[in-house]
């Protein structure tokens, strides 16, 4: 079963516009990852947050982790046309084994 | 660096078959996962290989099985197919060692159960 729930499913924006989407999980965990999925491709490794941190960047990437509401953001400012995509939250669960957990996942469309 | 490689890429097999789908990690690791991803589960872990031992198993009948070679090559097998196998297959490497676990993905194999 999956660890917990992604919301929006769905998003559709205009190119340069933010997309926000939000993760939420059930257990305790020792880091939480983002994913990009291009149509029923491989996944590609976005970023990473550790359980101690509680906000990450890396580009246009913004995260944000609140372990106490057991859920993280994924922010993409300025979108692009090539951020359309699936976006998967995975969560590393404490006492877990070698394994991720995925997300639903998000649904990410951005228009010209 | 090449990726992780995953062969078939596209599969077509008739209920009742089986089926080997083939993981091939980047060079150096040594860890192998492999993943189901369906529209109605998700993405779902099957089983995990570190040096050919499988360390972790998920919640899959016993018609899902895996190996992992000498040279970290992983392969996975599914006996009596059934229709509800029909998904893309995902493989994943990642370097033995402490944490984060942080995987490569391979493309997926995409197999179709008729």
């Amino acid at each position: 079963s999956q660890q917990g729930e992604e919301d929006p499913q769905a998003l559709s924006i205009q190119e340069g516009e933010n997309a926000t989407m939000n993760c939420s999980y059930k257990t305790s965990i020792n880091n939480l990852q983002w994913y990009r999925q291009n149509s029923g491709r491989g996944l590609v490794h976005l970023i990473l947050i550790r359980s101690n941190e509680r906000e990450k960047h890396s580009g246009r990437l913004r995260v944000t982790l609140d372990t106490s509401k057991k859920s993280s953001s994924l922010l993409i400012t300025a979108s692009r046309a090539a951020d359309t995509a699936s976006y998967f939250c995975a969560t590393d669960l404490t006492g877990g084994g070698n394994k991720l957990t995925f997300g639903t996942g998000t649904q990410l469309k951005v228009e010209l | 660096k090449a990726g992780v490689t995953q062969t078939p890429r596209y599969l077509i097999k008739t209920r009742g078959q089986q089926v080997t789908l083939s993981c091939s990690p980047i060079s150096g690791h040594r860890s192998v996962s492999w993943y189901q991803q369906t529209p109605g589960q998700g993405l779902q872990f099957l089983f995990e290989y570190f040096s050919e031992t499988q360390r972790n198993k998920g919640n899959f009948p016993g018609r899902f099985s895996g190996r992992q070679f000498s040279n970290s090559r992983s392969e996975m097998n599914v006996s009596t197919l059934e229709l509800g196998d029909s998904a893309l297959y995902l493989c994943a490497s990642s370097l033995e060692g402490d944490r984060p676990l942080l995987y490569d993905f391979g493309p997926g194999t995409r197999l179709t159960v008729t």
